[in-house]
């Protein structure tokens, strides 16, 4: 277990449900990450949240938006979503943000296990 | 445009052999590098970090290089084992200021017993 958890492990969603992914973190980190991870692609980062403040959108659809009330929780709020759309999301956290300068072992990302998302 | 590659994209790999996974990168202006393991429905785990001024690190049965100059850096594994079946994922961090990882696409790796 690496200290965070997702929920749901997988969902099935129609293109006009609304849905939420959840991300936990018990590690005590100041960042959390969104990334997506499509067949054959290489992961991508969709959102960063630095004390729970925004500090990067990946250019991401509107029909994804991102939630993070406190610095252990994330959530991934998803409404009219596409067939595309359909990935493993898997969220991170890290004591530091990467880019903060740090480096080494303080900007480590620790993954969830991860949310196997189909639309219908 | 910052992009990496991993060949192959699969391996298979009797018990016991040494072996060596790539990943090359087309900017070689970066701050790290960095080597996953993803296990089939699970998230990705860090097994080696590197930072732009290092040469390699060492972890256990693991040793990654960098060669920042021809944009490369290998994972080498020691005495494979079965355990070591998983998806070999490496990143490379832009240079300090960006948050950016761009992620390769991975070499699933088989070891048989």
């Amino acid at each position: 277990e690496t200290g965070v958890t997702q929920t749901p492990r997988h969902l099935v969603m129609g293109m006009t449900n609304k849905k939420s992914l959840k991300c936990e973190q018990h590690l005590g980190h100041n960042a959390m990450y969104w990334y997506k991870q499509s067949a054959k692609k290489p992961l991508e980062l969709m959102f960063v949240y630095n004390f729970k403040e925004q500090t990067e959108n990946n250019s991401v659809p509107s029909r994804f938006s991102p939630e993070c009330p406190n610095s252990s929780h994330l959530f991934l709020h998803l409404h009219t979503l596409q067939p595309e759309d359909s990935a493993l999301y898997l969220c991170a956290s890290s004591q530091d943000v990467v880019g903060a300068g740090f480096g080494g072992g303080q900007e480590t990302q620790y993954f969830g296990p991860g949310t196997r998302l189909l639309v219908l | 445009k910052q992009e990496v590659t991993q060949i192959p994209a699969a391996l298979s790999v009797p018990e016991g052999e040494n072996l060596v996974l790539n990943c090359s990168f087309t900017d070689s202006a970066i701050y790290n590098l960095q080597w996953f393991r993803q296990d089939p429905g699970k998230g990705l785990t860090s097994l080696l970090l590197i930072q732009s001024s290092q040469r390699e690190q060492t972890s256990g049965r693991l040793n990654a290089s960098l060669d920042k100059s021809s944009g490369r850096s290998t994972l080498y594994i020691a005495a494979s084992q079965p355990g070591d079946s998983a998806t070999y994922l490496c990143a490379v961090r832009r240079t300090s200021g960006t948050y950016k990882y761009i992620f390769g696409t991975g070499t699933r790796l088989k070891v048989l017993a």
